[in-house]
């Protein structure tokens, strides 16, 4: 299994600033993902980070836009620049637990931008 | 590309009783996984079950079950002797062996009426 501590839980922010939010796994783990959960919808993947080399982003998702880090094997953090109110959502990290196909989240980040 | 389908946004159903939510899925892949994931109100995605493509018969887990037919591409969550902790967001999700990206369905809300 892996625990995942995320922060900040929740934070409104002004429009036009930018927020990071950070993942930390109390394991070391080769990838981990970033998920976008748009009000009452789906969960999106926004992007894949390696340590050691850049994310990979998926379609719709830019690096300006969200940017990542990937310092070693247990952080990582994701950047939301910019925002503006349709940037509110729940933004979600995950791993993959060693050897096994179960996804472990973080308890997300609530971001509202007013 | 993998697509996931929940045809019921919403459920409910009275305490004690047998509730399921479906789920199909569209992949040419031959070997995957699946998934049904909860998220209750505290935004914690659970894993509740997970279904190998390979393995004829379905899986369970307590309470849980899946009716997993592959050639319908069906993928759909028993609830047995429901109880109110199971009140929660429902999500079913598509992994292909070997890639660790998780695609997951819209979701379907489920109630427990006490």
């Amino acid at each position: 299994s892996a625990v995942i501590s995320q922060k900040p839980s929740r934070d409104i922010c002004q429009r036009g600033t930018s927020l990071t939010i950070q993942c930390q796994v109390d394991s070391q783990v080769t990838m981990m993902f970033w998920y976008r959960q748009q009000p009452g919808q789906s969960l999106t993947l926004i992007a894949t980070a390696n340590q050691g080399s850049e994310a990979t982003y998926e379609s719709g998702f830019v690096i300006d836009k969200f940017p990542i880090s990937r310092p070693n094997l247990t952080f990582s953090t994701l950047t939301v620049s910019n925002m503006s109110p349709e940037d509110s959502s729940i933004y979600l990290c995950s791993v993959r637990g060693t050897g096994g196909t179960e996804a472990f989240f973080g308890q997300g980040t609530r971001l509202t931008v007013v | 590309a993998q697509t996931v389908t929940q045809s019921q946004p919403e459920m409910s159903v009275q305490e004690a009783e047998t509730v399921t939510l479906s789920c199909t899925y569209d992949t040419s892949e031959n070997n995957y996984y699946l998934f049904w994931y909860k998220q209750p109100p505290s935004r914690q995605m659970i894993l509740v079950i997970r279904q190998e493509a390979y393995k004829q018969q379905n899986a369970t887990e307590n309470r849980f079950s899946v009716n997993f037919q592959k050639a319908a591409k069906s993928f759909s969550l028993k609830i047995s002797d429901s109880q109110l902790g199971d009140t929660a967001m429902y999500f079913c999700a598509f992994m292909t062996f070997g890639n660790e990206k998780l695609t997951f369905g819209t979701g379907t809300r489920l109630t427990i009426i006490p």
